[in-house]
């Protein structure tokens, strides 16, 4: 059965910093990974999406890659700024159904001016 | 395009009380999905259809009932609401299900069982 770990639960940053978010996965049989950011009290907001076959993505600011041979996938975010700050969730979908995902719990992000 | 949509956003319900969560997107994807999140917990799958007519149990199934009677909607039922219903449920879809293919989230339905 797939598992899907993030540490750590909270992260606090002054701004400007460089910062990695990480996630890890127990059956490396993946489709695909894919990252999300949630600002509190609302719905899930999709940022990169790495297939299998791919080891990383690139959206603005923000660099997903992924080691399937590892079961591991980062989130780095480049000169942080406080509207950042929201809880980061990764999910990996594989196995019998390809669609369904496996979520981490998620990585609160603080980052203070 | 709307792109996933739910209603209600909240909703109070007594213990024994019956609901349907709405759940529709305008996007012609085939693949459309429930899940629901609870602290500590994360987000975990209810129910799932890979297209109209055909819907399956994801790992928390039980209480909720579904069916895919067109491409646009997939409702979820309670048909006794209980307290460890109490949750955030959200829906979403995908294209297909497969390799590459992003899912989109809607908002959420804030369900709170007395």
């Amino acid at each position: 059965k797939q598992e899907v770990t993030q540490i750590p639960a909270a992260l606090s940053v002054p701004e400007g910093e460089n910062l990695v978010l990480n996630c890890s996965f127990t059956d490396s049989a993946i489709y695909n990974l894919q990252w999300f950011r949630q600002d509190p009290g609302k719905g899930l907001t999709s940022l990169l999406l790495i297939q299998s076959s791919q080891r990383e993505q690139t959206s603005g600011r923000l660099n997903a890659s992924l080691d399937k041979s590892s079961g591991r996938s980062t989130l780095y975010i480049a000169a942080s700024q406080p509207g950042d700050s929201a809880t980061y969730l990764c999910a990996a979908s594989g196995g019998g159904s390809q669609g369904n995902l496996i979520f981490g719990k998620g990585t609160k992000l603080s980052v203070k001016p | 395009n709307a792109g996933v949509t739910q209603t209600p956003k909240f909703q109070v319900l007594k213990t024994g009380q019956s609901m349907t969560l709405q759940c529709a997107q305008d996007m012609n994807h085939e693949y459309m999905s429930w899940y629901r999140q609870d602290p500590g917990m994360g987000l975990r799958l209810i129910h799932y259809s890979v297209g109209a007519g055909i819907t399956d149990q994801g790992e928390v199934p039980n209480g909720y009932n579904v069916s895919r009677s067109t491409t646009e909607d997939f409702p979820l039922r309670l048909l006794s609401a209980a307290p460890s219903q109490t949750s955030v449920y959200f829906c979403a879809s995908s294209y297909v299900a497969g390799a590459g293919v992003e899912q989109f989230f809607g908002p959420g339905t804030r369900l709170t069982v007395l």
